[in-house]
């Protein structure tokens, strides 16, 4: 079975941009996650889409967005990119949404690389 | 608030054995999870631990306390190999997984 892809794998790009990202889960899985990875902050969690409906959002500002494909196919967008915006931005794939009392296991993507100057 | 720590930085001897300490106060707990990520690479799953006690694979062992919201990955018989950066992360059912900032572990020779 295919893993997380993730593409592009590395991408810059100039502050005021806009960007999107893609990620294929692994075949079967429905829910899609996607955290942001800096060396300060560690891994956060930006959004979790689960049968194209965002179910749960992270505490970041309204630049950042996403959504969902009938085939489970995920894409992330930033707008009006800033520096502090460089990170690696990592999917994550699993077969069933946690429900309270329950929890799953996350498969993740290679993630992008995003620099932004 | 979630709150998730862990020691930032460790060294361990190749041959020897190490534990990674974490420490959570969550909004819920659905489970506790350990992955290793190397440099450049995906965080790959370790174990879960959802119950208290010890749980063990391999060379790999997980444990944790849920009335002291606390858990530790026990590594044995270390290989130059297992240096990466090991995550802990709760779920707790608000949000999939809540990261602590990972700990980056030495192994030297």
């Amino acid at each position: 079975k295919a893993g997380v892809t993730q593409t592009p794998r590395y991408l810059i790009k100039t502050r005021g941009q806009q960007v999107t990202l893609s990620c294929s889960p692994i075949s079967g899985h429905r829910s899609v996650s996607w955290y942001q990875q800096t060396p300060g902050q560690g891994l956060q969690f930006l959004f979790e889409y689960f049968s194209e409906t965002q179910r749960n959002k992270g505490n970041f500002p309204g630049r950042f967005s996403g959504r969902q494909f009938s085939n489970s196919r995920s894409e992330m967008n930033v707008s009006t990119l800033e520096l502090g915006d460089s990170a690696l931005y990592l999917c994550a794939s699993s077969p069933r949404r946690g429900l309270a009392g329950s929890s799953y296991e996350q498969y993740f993507g290679p993630g992008t690389r995003l620099t932004v100057t | 608030g979630q709150n998730i720590d862990q020691p930032t930085e460790m060294t361990a001897t190749e041959g020897a054995i190490v534990q990674i300490n974490c420490t959570y106060q969550t909004s819920g707990f659905n489970g506790l999870f350990w992955y290793q990520q190397h440099a450049g690479e995906a965080p790959t799953f370790l174990s879960y631990n959802v119950l208290d006690g010890l749980e063990e694979k391999g060379r790999f062992s997980s444990f944790l306390s849920r009335s002291k919201g606390y858990s530790y990955l026990l590594l044995k018989e270390l290989q130059m190999k297992d240096s990466a950066s090991y995550l802990c992360a709760v779920s707790t059912g608000n949000t999939p997984l809540v990261f602590g900032k990972g700990t980056r572990l030495s192994v030297i020779a």
